[in-house]
């Protein structure tokens, strides 16, 4: 069965540091998101991605994210400059049009 | 914006009760989204419902879809210990792209 797949499974940082996580969308999707669930806290909205590009954001999706699609497979999320706070799973997600939308296994971040 | 109201927040049951939790909103939704989540794993979706009054089941758990489009109940029955987890309603949230969760209703399941 098709999956979403997404890496690294975990990723340490250094405060400041940039990071990229990745993901491969199910190949005949069309919308893309990435969502981010801070330990013991619910799932949260970070962006979404259509037809290349950003067709919805958070107020947490500030000018430090940005995402990507570089390639007909990858769709990334960038952190420019990490902070404590952003430690969080990080999951990206993707649909074929209306209804249904399938998770990645996610990103752990740890910002140190 | 929208938000998602989920009851219980945690449940506590026997094997082989059946379990009944439901998702609220002020908002309408055009879909809702049931996902089970385990520790340190990403959200796997349950059941889809699509519109007003939609009832669907898929094995032991069965889902509907409120017909004030306002909330959604899921109903697991017989349940077992891997039932354990964290269960989440989503929206879509009309005239946008993004599905909104809810906080989560997190079940034990005791032998």
């Amino acid at each position: 069965e098709p999956e979403v797949t997404q890496t690294p499974s975990h990723q340490v940082t250094q405060m400041g540091q940039e990071v990229i996580l990745r993901c491969v969308p199910i190949s005949n999707h069309l919308y893309f998101y990435w969502y981010r669930q801070i330990l013991g806290q619910k799932v949260e909205f970070l962006v979404s991605f259509y037809n290349n590009e950003i067709s919805e954001k958070s107020e947490i999706f500030d000018d430090q994210f940005s995402v990507e699609r570089p390639d007909g497979s990858n769709f990334t999320l960038k952190i420019r400059s990490t902070k404590l706070e952003d430690s969080a799973m990080y999951f990206c997600a993707s649909r074929a049009g209306g209804g249904k939308a399938f998770f990645g296994q996610g990103t752990r971040l740890t910002v140190v | 914006g929208q938000q998602l109201n989920q009851s219980p927040q945690s449940m506590f049951i026997q094997e082989g009760e059946d379990v009944s939790m439901n998702c609220t909103s002020s908002s309408i939704f055009n879909t809702w989204l049931w996902y089970k989540q385990d520790p340190g794993e990403g959200p796997v979706l349950l059941i889809a419902l699509y519109k007003a009054g939609e009832l669907t089941s898929n094995g032991r758990l069965t889902a509907q879809f409120g017909i004030t489009r306002k909330d959604s109940f899921l109903n697991i029955s017989a349940s077992i210990p891997s039932d354990v987890g964290i269960y989440f309603c989503a929206g879509d949230t009309p005239y946008g792209q993004n599905f909104v969760f809810g906080p989560g209703t997190r079940l034990s399941v005791l032998p």
